[in-house]
């Protein structure tokens, strides 16, 4: 399986900028996913990257860099309803199970 | 699109009693399904993948004989805690997989709060 290291807590301002990278080990990788769980709630898909580069989703982007093992979450003019965990996850190449960081907490303050 | 819905959303139970959980892909079918448990402020952990007509296969330190799994049609997981025991007081979480051409992307459900007394 994979290892997933992200951060456990960030805590930006409201209409800033925040990354939260993830590193994972890079044999039997097969895609990154990122996942948003508000408290008490299950995931939410965010963003899926199998490629090296830059996907963008309004204000959420996501980066991969395969041969770092290297990806990040890119939050844009953040909002209040953005605090949450943002999720990790890799696939491998075996198969379709994820395998979960442990979570990157986000706290927006006004 | 890509809706999953689990049900109950929470119970609490006695126990010694058997607990069945409901995880539906509402609009897409999938030919796997996963059962995830979580406690509090940490991340998922993977219980098991449930295959559709086949046997589910569970991860390690995960007793089959305790959480049974069904996937009896494309659309339909039950996972059964069997004589449950306040130490599997838990949130568990289901997801679908829905394949495309170009990727294979797990859908959550809402999750089942378990409380066991």
């Amino acid at each position: 399986g994979q290892n997933i290291d992200q951060p456990t807590e960030m805590t930006a301002t409201e209409g800033a900028i925040v990354q939260i990278n993830c590193t994972y080990q890079t044999s039997g990788f097969n895609g990154l996913f990122w996942y948003q769980q508000h408290a008490g709630e299950a995931p939410t898909f965010l963003s899926y990257n199998v490629l090296d580069g830059l996907e963008e989703k309004g204000r959420f982007s996501s980066f991969l860099s395969r041969s770092k093992g290297y990806s990040y979450l890119l939050l844009k003019e953040l909002q209040m309803k953005d605090s949450a965990s943002y999720l990790c996850a890799g696939s491998g190449a075996a198969g379709n199970k994820l395998t979960f960081g442990g979570g990157t907490r986000v706290l927006v303050k006004p | 699109g890509a809706v999953v819905s689990q049900h109950p959303s929470w119970v609490i139970c006695k126990s010694g009693t058997s607990v069945k959980i409901e995880c539906r892909s509402l609009d897409f079918q999938a030919t796997t399904m996963f059962w995830y448990r979580q406690f509090p402020k940490q991340s998922l952990m993977l219980m098991a993948t449930s295959n559709e007509g086949s046997k589910a296969t569970y991860e390690q330190g995960v007793e089959k004989d305790k959480f049974l799994i069904n996937h009896a049609s494309l659309t339909l997981s039950t996972l059964t805690v069997t004589s449950a025991h306040p130490e599997d007081s838990s949130f568990y979480i289901c997801s679908a997989e829905s394949r495309t051409e170009f990727s294979n992307t797990q859908y959550f459900g809402p999750g089942t709060r378990l409380t066991v007394l």
